[in-house]
């Protein structure tokens, strides 16, 4: 079975400063992690996906992600956000072949001015 | 570019009315899902479907139903709308067999008065 869990459900952080979002997962087999940012009214859209290789994968809008396999994390990082990031994030798991994509409970990053 | 459509976009109903959320895509992709989603809250699967002929029900329990007689073609229906119906529904899809991405579409805003 699957599973990811969103430490964080709200992330206030000024403008120009850096955020981390955290993410955990659970799986018994290979991983495959993703992050999506969901904007009010909107569907979800990809930010980043790490499926293989390099454990540090650079995403859209500035973000990036570091896979961890010993600490089952993949926390998302921006080293400077802008008002524009204000948005909520979503942490995701899929183990391939017929599982479903599992989803977090997500993170609302709110950008204070 | 993801090709993913939701129609339609908004929707306000009264109660006991019949609906139908439609979703398309024209990826070819094999898996297709509708997720449940309140204003600023986490996503509930609802209904998936692994291929034509093949639907399951998710993970939250749900009064809607869903068809998959298309590839491309994933339809959900309310039979009697009530109040307690109003959310947003969001409509995705993935490659089979690979551990990928789902593609969103934008969603519909179900209001049912």
């Amino acid at each position: 079975a699957q599973s990811v869990t969103q430490l964080d459900s709200q992330v206030p952080v000024f403008e120009e400063a850096p955020v981390e979002l955290r993410c955990n997962y659970s799986s018994s087999v290979s991983v495959y992690l993703f992050w999506y940012v969901q904007y009010p009214n909107q569907g979800l859209q990809l930010l980043l996906k790490y499926l293989s290789g390099s454990t540090l994968v650079k995403g859209i809008n500035g973000f990036e992600a570091e896979f961890n396999k010993s600490q089952t994390s993949f926390h998302l990082r921006k080293p400077s956000v802008h008002i524009s990031d204000t948005a909520e994030y979503f942490c995701a798991v899929n183990n391939g072949g017929y599982q479903k994509v599992t989803f977090g409970t997500g993170t609302k990053l709110q950008v204070i001015p | 570019e993801a090709d993913i459509y939701q129609t339609p976009r908004y929707l306000v109903i009264g109660t006991g009315k019949k609906i139908t959320l439609e979703c398309s895509q024209t990826m070819g992709h094999d898996k297709m899902y509708w997720y449940q989603q309140d204003p600023g809250m986490e996503l509930h699967l609802i209904h998936y479907s692994y291929g034509v002929n093949s639907t399951e029900k998710g993970d939250l329990s749900s009064e809607s139903t869903v068809s998959r007689i298309r590839t491309e073609h994933f339809p959900l229906t309310l039979e009697s709308a009530r109040p307690s119906h109003t959310s947003q529904y969001l409509c995705a899809s993935s490659p089979p067999l690979s551990a990928t991405e789902a593609f969103f579409g934008q969603g519909t805003r179900l209001t049912v008065v």
